[in-house]
């Protein structure tokens, strides 16, 4: 069956750390991948969205990858906050524009 | 901030009611969805709809049903309510075509007692 699956494990890092975040699929071969935040009890914001031909793509201290030969994508936070604490999606779109989501990691950033 | 409003965010109510969750976009997207979202879990696509008049079951089957009258509005009811429904629902839209990232509300945080 289809499925995306995140670290279900809560990540703790420290102000300043990198943060790495994993997203690996089965039985899909998308032509893009969605990241997305979610703080508790609000609806997810959209962050970055890479596509099958881009290896790499970044936007201030976020970088996403993409490799498609081991279907996953790893998504990066340099220069950690607090304020980057929240739980972090993976989406993908198998077909037709509705997206599937992971279960989202939850990243907690200690000053 | 997103322009897609849901009310109400908070609704506690009695098995056999029958509610409507309202949801409302501003920015004239054509696509809407509806997910369904329980603590810690991923989010469930049950409705979605491309434009005016149309609407489809999502993946998660839902006894809910929605309506897409106007392009800015997107509700979803429950006939009669009952605590397997308890969950957090989460409206969204996106522009047409592939591609687009979809913007949420807040949520309705729905409890059956």
């Amino acid at each position: 069956s289809q499925k995306i699956e995140q670290n279900s494990e809560a990540l703790n890092i420290q102000e300043g750390k990198t943060a790495t975040l994993t997203c690996n699929y089965t039985n899909y071969s998308p032509a893009y991948l969605q990241w997305y935040r979610q703080d508790p009890g609000r609806g997810p914001v959209f962050l970055l969205l890479i596509r099958e031909n881009e290896k790499e793509k970044r936007k201030e201290r976020l970088k996403v990858t993409f490799d498609t030969t081991l279907k996953q994508s790893l998504f990066h936070i340099t220069a950690s906050q607090p304020a980057d604490s929240a739980t972090y999606l993976c989406a993908l779109d198998p077909l037709g524009g509705k997206l599937i989501f992971g279960q989202g990691t939850e990243l907690s950033v200690k000053p | 901030e997103a322009d897609i409003y849901q009310t109400p965010r908070y609704l506690v109510i009695g098995t056999g009611k029958k509610i409507t969750l309202e949801c409302s976009q501003t920015m004239g997207h054509d696509k809407m969805y509806w997910y369904q979202q329980d603590p810690g879990m991923e989010l469930h696509l049950i409705h979605y709809s491309y434009g005016v008049n149309s609407t489809e079951k999502g993946d998660l089957s839902s006894e809910s049903t929605v309506s897409r009258i106007r392009t800015e509005h997107f509700p979803l009811t429950l006939e009669s309510a009952r605590p397997s429904h308890t969950s957090q629902y989460l409206c969204a839209s996106s522009e047409g075509g592939l591609e687009h990232e979809q913007y949420f509300g807040p949520g309705t945080r729905l409890t059956v007692t």
